[in-house]
């Protein structure tokens, strides 16, 4: 299976900060790579699919970057309803697989 | 817009057998790749393994491979998740998503939750 490892694993930041997010595949994945956003109790919500497509109705301060091996996902002005945890999840082969997760918590 | 809506929380005996259920509501996803994944408290979500309904194809995790066992049914829009041989370990809660042909899971279900105690 491809592993996902993410960095890090936690990230204190304050409203207004710009934060990123680092994901890597243990092998090339091509763009094949989604991000995720949960909060506590939820199901995780799809904020970016193909490495840097913005899924409809996310905010524009979020974006995503990235092909092969290295992705990145950056908020570029932390709002309040930001601060959850956040997972890449490559979707190129079977068995799909998730990053283990940045908790994004205030500073 | 389709929903997907699943059933209520479970608890069940370890060794025991736990069958969750999908419904789409608002629209059909025959078309669809259905994945199943699940969520151990306080952990990363995992991949178990998906339909497509349409052409009745499954794929799973070689992790729980031999114990799951995803089925659907056309005529009412619902998908199944069958794990078997249950263990502590399965407690967790369990997810449905949708995934529009090679694609990231766009909807999901609200979750099930699933305790497996003695």
């Amino acid at each position: 299976d491809i592993q996902m490892t993410q960095s890090p694993s936690t990230l204190s930041a304050s409203v207004g900060d710009r934060v990123t997010i680092t994901c890597r595949a243990s092998q090339s994945i091509s763009i094949w790579l989604a991000w995720y956003q949960q909060k506590p109790g939820k199901a995780p919500k799809v904020l970016i699919n193909k490495a840097s497509s913005l899924e409809s109705g996310v905010p524009s301060r979020f974006s995503g970057s990235g092909s092969g091996t290295e992705f990145a996902l950056t908020i570029s002005s932390l709002q309040p309803d930001d601060f959850a945890t956040y997972y890449c999840q490559q979707y190129k082969t079977y068995a799909y697989t998730f990053g283990q997760g940045t908790k994004l918590e205030l500073k | 817009q389709v929903q997907l809506v699943q059933s209520g929380a479970e608890m069940k005996k370890p060794g025991s057998s736990v069958k969750v259920s999908c419904k789409a509501s608002g629209g059909t996803f025959t078309s669809y790749a259905i994945s199943w994944i699940q969520q151990a408290p306080g952990q990363g979500p995992e991949w178990m393994g998906d339909i497509v309904p349409f052409f009745g194809t499954t794929n799973y995790a070689q992790r729980f491979q031999g114990r799951v066992t995803i089925t659907a049914d056309e005529s009412s829009n619902t998908v199944y998740m069958e794990l078997s041989s249950l263990k502590s370990e399965d407690s967790a809660m369990y997810y449905c998503a949708r995934a529009v042909g090679i694609g990231a899971f766009d909807i999901w279900g609200q979750g099930t939750m699933v305790t497996v105690s003695s």
